[in-house]
This record gives structure tokens, sequence and C-alpha cells, in this order.
């Protein structure tokens, strides 16, 4: 099977400009969760999306916000951006139905963003 | 507020020489603890899940174990291909994954 898929791998972008990261699932995963990794707060959860509805959101702004499709792809977008928001972007898939043991998350490659 | 503390930040190892990472939770009910191993430049990658204390599960040179306040992840005889930036996490009420800051290991030969 093949794994998380995420494009591009990098990105560089300037200051007040908009972006939009894309991820597909596992074949058969019905849930994507989004984080962003930075070295110095490490892996923080974004969103998560399952049947095509946002499920549950982390503490990010507003200029953050995401998608997913019929066929469970999803995109992040994050507008104005800032040059804090320079980071690892990492999307996870999970099968996602699980409502009390949870499901394993398996993460893609992750978008290298940098804000200039 | 779930919170998920690494120990040591970082390891130095000589090769074949073992030794145990340290994860210690605060979570209000347990429902699982997720070790990931993270490459430079890379998402991190599966390695275990544990859901209840005592339970015990093994792959090739690590072991990782769980109690009602932390797991270990114990590593046999290393190799310089175990060095990674080793993760641990726990799900929230919402599925969301609270992850500790990573213990950096380097194995030299």
């Amino acid at each position: 099977k093949a794994g998380v898929t995420q494009t591009p791998r990098y990105l560089i972008k300037t200051r007040g400009q908009q972006v939009t990261l894309s991820c597909s699932p596992i074949s058969g995963h019905r849930s994507v969760s989004w984080y962003q990794q930075t070295p110095g707060q490490g892996l923080q959860f974004l969103f998560e999306y399952f049947s095509e509805t946002q499920r549950n959101k982390g503490n990010f702004p507003g200029r953050f916000s995401g998608r997913q499709f019929s066929n469970s792809r999803s995109e992040m977008n994050v507008s104005t951006l800032e040059l804090g928001d320079s980071a690892l972007y990492l999307c996870a898939s999970s099968l996602g139905g699980g409502l009390r043991a949870p499901d394993t998350q398996y993460f893609g490659p992750g978008t290298r963003l940098t804000v200039l | 507020e779930d919170q998920v503390t690494q120990s040591p930040e970082a390891l130095r190892l000589q090769e074949g020489e073992s030794s145990s990472l340290n994860c210690s939770y605060t979570v209000s009910g347990l429902r699982g603890l997720f070790w990931y191993r993270q490459d430079p430049g890379k998402g991190p990658e599966f390695l275990f899940t544990l859901y209840s204390a005592g339970e015990e599960k093994e792959k090739e040179r690590l072991k990782a174990t769980l109690t009602k306040k932390e797991s270990f992840l114990h590593i046999t005889a290393p190799k310089p291909e175990d060095s990674a930036t080793y993760l641990c996490a726990v799900p929230g009420s919402a599925r969301q994954l609270t992850f500790g800051s990573g213990t950096q290991l380097t194995v030299l030969p």
C-alpha cells in the first residue's frame, strides 16, 4: 500500500502571501490530521478532517484552515503568512472510525514551508 | 490539559550499548500511547501503540513498555542506523495527538 503523500515537499513564500498544501491519505483511510512542527514548539495539532467535515481543531489562528474532499484527500491553507509560520507541516492519516481505541496515525514526509 | 515529557533530550550511545528512553505523561484517562521514530527532514514513522499499563511491544532491537505514569523505550544493542529522534504521543479525547519534545538518539560506530 502506498503511504501518505504530501505536495509540494518544499515551499518558499514571502510574508503576506498565502499557501495551499496538499495531502493524499493511505487508501481506505478517512481521517486526515494536520500538524505543525517547529524546533521551538515541537509537533502541534492543527486540525482533523473526517468524511469532509472538520472534526477537531487545535489552538491556531483562523489564518490556518483546511478542507477534505470526497476521496479523503485534504488541503490546508495558510493566509497572510508570517515569519513564524515557517515550519514542517505534517499530514497524518488514519482509519478514523474508532470512537474508543484511538487509531494509529501514519504520517507523510511533510512540506517544509519557509516564509521570508 | 494533556502533557507529555520525554527524557533525556539527547542521548549518545556506543554501538551495542543498551539504554532506555523515558516518556512520562499526564492525561485525564489514558487512551493509549504511541511511539514514533523521526529521521531528519522526514515525517514520523510509527513504531508501537500501547493501550494499557503492563503492556509490552517489541520490534527488532526496540521494546516499549507502559505503566500508569510513564512509558519506556528500551534499545538493546543499538546500531548506528537506530540514530533518530524518538517521539512519544498520547491521544486526547478528540483523537488529536499530544507529542513530547522527543529524544535525539545518536549511536556511534
